[in-house]
């Protein structure tokens, strides 16, 4: 069975700094999906990034980018120039790649806590 | 894209009653899939709702206690059944990925139903 680990369960950085979250999975599949989904206060979950396992560049998305290491199964998330309304829960998330049947739903991690401060 | 309309967006209710929790997509989608957020916790699948089939239930959750229906491809409810304070949770029902092709990689989310029970 996959899983994902997030190891930090909080972490907090200064306005316009750099943080790191770390996210490890493991499985067995060779082609699968991961994503990095943020969580405010309000609930809603926001798709932050996503990175396709075959793809060996590393995503990115503005102030978002990950590094992706296939062979260690890592999957680390950088936010750049930090912002207020980064503060919220953000989750690791993995999937099998196709269509239908159980390779649908996600298999998420625990969450990681980040605050940011003024 | 899709916008998943989800209610209640919260409710108290007291313990051995049932509540069911309603999830509207605006485009039809063959999966529709209902996760529980404890209080803390990541997300964990429920179960994988199907149209004109019965859905699929993770281990650990029971059609019982958990019931679902999906009428059509753009409706599914979840009732949570002689509830305990230990149901207290966040609900929330998610569409894709792997629904088709134009849902390939995200997963949407509704903006989940928080229930705490007294």
């Amino acid at each position: 069975a996959q899983t994902v680990t997030q190891s930090q369960p909080e972490m907090s950085v200064q306005e316009a700094e750099t943080v790191t979250l770390s996210c490890t999975y493991d499985t067995s599949e060779s082609d699968y999906y991961l994503f990095w989904y943020k969580q405010p206060p309000s609930r809603q979950m926001i798709l932050v990034i996503r990175q396709e396992a075959y793809k060996q560049q590393n995503a990115t998305e503005n102030r978002f980018s990950v590094n992706f290491q296939k062979a260690a199964k890592s999957f680390s998330l950088k936010i750049s120039d930090s912002q207020l309304g980064d503060a919220a829960m953000y989750f690791c998330a993995y999937r099998r790649r196709g269509y239908g049947g159980s390779q649908g739903n996600l298999i998420f991690g625990k969450g990681t806590k980040l605050s940011v401060k003024p | 894209s899709a916008v998943i309309s989800q209610k209640p967006s919260r409710d108290i209710c007291q313990r051995g009653t049932s509540l069911t929790i309603q999830c509207q997509v605006d485009s039809q989608v063959t999966m529709m899939f209902w996760y529980r957020q404890q209080p803390g916790q990541s997300l964990t699948l429920i179960a994988t709702a199907n149209q004109g089939s019965e859905a699929t239930y993770e281990s650990g959750f029971v059609i019982d206690k958990f019931p679902i229906s999906r009428p059509n491809l753009t409706f599914s409810t979840l009732t949570v059944s002689n509830m305990s304070p230990e149901d207290s949770s966040i609900y929330l029902c998610s569409v894709g990925p792997a629904d088709r092709e134009i849902f390939d990689t995200e997963a949407f989310f509704g903006q989940g139903t928080r229930l705490t029970v007294v």
